[in-house]
């Protein structure tokens, strides 16, 4: 089982809906939360970071995380042909020596207008 | 201007030949990071350094190697060991203040 699980997509969406983008992880001891947009060859730009459990909205994102059921989720409202773009999720649990990071393989949304 | 550079934006090797990937940052990070990215798959950390003059390998280290003598600055060589070498190579850095990653614009190796 990889430590982190997302479901590659693609996704295709109508402009103005609702969309729903998840992972799930195995590793109890993650505390860090954090979802990436990648456009087409472009580097990864960080959208949202949490830390533990709860929501965090910021615009027509937000960020859920159920440390319960280790499962993450980034809801996009109104969503529109601009965040046609890969979405990676990553998480991390801080150790003394070492704070590696652990990416999902990311999800490819298409917004169609 | 605070941000991660890296360059250049395509790189061509032949075979048998070394290159070097460029990666500078400007936002006083302490920690910095390359990551592989093949099609379909999920990033893959091949080396970090927490601090100047001090790297660890990651899950993919074979075949590359760098150096860390400034606090800006992260070289990768791609050697000519790495029998597999095109993928969009990635360099991120962090602060210690809060725990995310920041990427640059990335860098594609392409074999000749």
């Amino acid at each position: 089982q990889k430590e982190v699980e997302q479901d590659p997509g693609p996704l295709s969406v109508p402009e103005g809906a609702i969309v729903s983008l998840n992972c799930t992880y195995s590793n109890s001891a993650f505390q860090y939360f954090m979802w990436y947009r990648q456009y087409s060859r472009k580097g990864p730009e960080l959208l949202m970071y949490t830390y533990s459990s709860g929501n965090k909205e910021d615009g027509r994102f937000t960020a859920q995380v159920d440390k319960s059921s280790k499962y993450i989720s980034l809801f996009i409202r109104d969503s529109q042909p601009s965040d046609s773009a890969t979405y990676l999720c990553a998480m991390s649990a801080v150790e003394t020596s070492y704070d590696k990071v652990i990416f999902g393989p990311g999800t490819s949304l298409s917004v169609i207008p | 201007d605070g941000g991660i550079t890296q360059s250049p934006k395509y790189l061509f090797r032949k075979e048998g030949q070394n290159v070097t990937l460029s990666c500078e940052q400007n936002l006083n990070h302490d920690a910095m990071y390359w990551y592989r990215q093949d099609p379909g798959q999920g990033l893959r950390l091949i080396y970090y350094s927490q601090i100047v003059n001090d790297f660890q390998k990651g899950d993919i280290a074979e075949g590359y190697s760098v150096s860390r003598e400034k606090k800006e600055s992260f070289p990768l060589t791609v050697t000519s060991a790495q029998k597999n070498p095109t993928a969009f190579y990635l360099c991120a850095s962090r602060s210690y203040r809060d725990e995310t990653q920041y990427f640059g614009p990335g860098t594609r190796l392409l074999v000749l």
